[in-house]
């Protein structure tokens, strides 16, 4: 049962460049979340979405980013015209749809995606 | 809103030794869940243990335990006999159950690093 997928590992970018990068989520994990890690900080909540669905994009840039779901394949987190400020770790993490008390909503992430913006 | 404090500096602990990672948290919700995940140098998050706000037990996971305290509201990591392999970030975060699987809240992390 393979973990959380995410691709590419490693991004360069130049500035006003568009940055895509993909999530698998674990199977049987309909929830994915979107997280970004700047140097030396915790992460930082970014979008939520079930299939299809944007459940919360409260921590997302209200300009040049988007995230999907599809119904068929992976979720997408898509950055438009990069800046420098942009570069960062960006994570993937998928939990089932389980009951809210138990420890079985654990979040499970994927190794990262690492965006370099020249 | 949730919020999580991490202040310790940096850590630091003798192999073989056990150490507490400080964790305190703020939340209105009567029902929400601890967790802490280690974020070794390669980067990957790794998920260590798990707390629900209503369990009586601390929880435990081998060499980890987690202090809950909810009146004081602290979730304290505790790894006994430290491995160098625990050299790590760790980080504190928290879920509230307000709704099914609403997005975790984490804290800035505390470096731990093993002396051999």
């Amino acid at each position: 049962n393979a973990g959380v997928m995410q691709n590419p590992r490693h991004l360069v970018r130049r500035r006003g460049q568009e940055a895509r990068l993909r999530c698998s989520p674990m199977k049987g994990h309909s929830h994915v979340y979107w997280y970004r890690q700047l140097p030396e900080e915790g992460l930082k909540f970014m979008v939520y979405l079930q299939k299809e669905n944007i459940i919360d994009e409260s921590g997302m840039p209200k300009e040049r980013f988007s995230a999907e779901f599809p119904k068929e394949g992976p979720s997408i987190l898509r950055i438009q015209q990069v800046v420098r400020g942009d570069s960062a770790a960006y994570f993937c993490a998928s939990s089932p749809l389980g009951p809210p008390r138990s420890g079985a909503n654990v979040l499970t992430f994927g190794a990262g995606s690492r965006l370099t913006v020249l | 809103a949730q919020k999580i404090t991490q202040t310790q500096p940096g850590m630091f602990v003798q192999e073989k030794e056990a150490v507490t990672l400080d964790c305190t948290y703020d939340t209105s919700d009567q029902s929400y869940g601890l967790f802490w995940y280690k974020q070794p140098s390669s980067g990957e998050m790794i998920f260590l243990i798990y707390q629900g706000s209503y369990d009586e037990q601390n929880a435990t996971e081998g060499r980890y335990s987690l202090n809950f305290q909810k009146a004081r509201k602290s979730a304290n990591l505790v790894i006994s006999a430290s491995q160098l392999g625990d050299s790590a970030m760790y980080f504190c975060a928290m879920r509230a159950y307000t709704g099914a699987n609403s997005k975790l809240t984490f804290g800035k992390g505390i470096t731990l690093s093993v002396r051999p």
